[in-house]
């Protein structure tokens, strides 16, 4: 069975904390992707990365990094973080080309920030 | 820049009622259309997809969606929706390897 599995299902961080977001899938995919999932807004694409040590910038990046040193973990980083980046942050995996678009989330990581 | 728009965001049925879910997109190259559900409790799945070919296409649990190229939409369909089939619906568009998705629609369907 396939998996995605992020590193906490619920996080209280303060304003201005350093916070690791931790992504791992098991199915060998090249292809990792950071969401936000905000109500009515749907999901946003933070950052995705095609490979190892590559990272591309997605829809709304600013305040967000992210790290891929190994082909199974993608991490996403908020620098400073501060209230309006309270959100449920979604990981997903794919193969690449066409199965690009045929993505595996993980159950998804609600953060607060106080 | 391209972008998806779901009309309906709250959606209350009985059992046994139709279901259709409006999706339209905005990108008149090739598309590549997906929808994906979140069951509550659950990861966000691929719930059916069109790449070409027939624009009817038939998903998982009976769902089917019709891609309509004049009027940019993709909608989702169901004869006869299920308490089960409680969840969050999204639509998205794919292209250069990224999904761009919609707001999502909430379905609430009542026993």
């Amino acid at each position: 069975d396939v998996k995605v599995t992020q590193s906490s299902r619920y996080l209280v961080k303060r304003t201005g904390e350093k916070v690791f977001l931790e992504c791992v899938q098991d199915m060998d995919h090249e292809n990792m992707f950071w969401y936000r999932q905000d109500p009515g807004l749907g999901l946003r694409l933070i950052y995705f990365s095609y490979d190892v040590k590559m990272k591309e910038k997605g829809d709304i990046p600013e305040g967000y990094s992210v790290s891929r040193e190994k082909k199974e973990r993608f991490s996403l980083i908020l620098e400073s973080a501060s209230t309006n980046q309270t959100s449920m942050y979604l990981c997903a995996s794919s193969a690449p080309g066409q199965g690009a678009y045929e993505q595996y989330f993980g159950p998804g990581t609600r953060l607060t920030v106080t | 820049a391209q972008s998806v728009s779901q009309h309906n965001h709250h959606v209350i049925l009985s059992e046994a009622a139709s279901l259709e879910l409006g999706c339209n997109y905005s990108y008149g190259g090739t598309v590549n259309l997906f929808w994906y559900v979140q069951y509550p409790g659950q990861h966000l799945q691929l719930l059916l997809k069109y790449f070409s070919g027939d624009p009817l296409v038939k998903g998982i649990k009976g769902f089917e969606a019709e891609f309509i190229k004049s009027k940019f939409s993709f909608n989702l369909r169901k004869p006869s929706v299920q308490w089960s089939d409680t969840a969050e619906y999204f639509c998205a568009v794919g292209n250069t390897g990224k999904l761009i998705f919609g707001q999502g629609t909430t379905l609430q369907v009542k026993p």
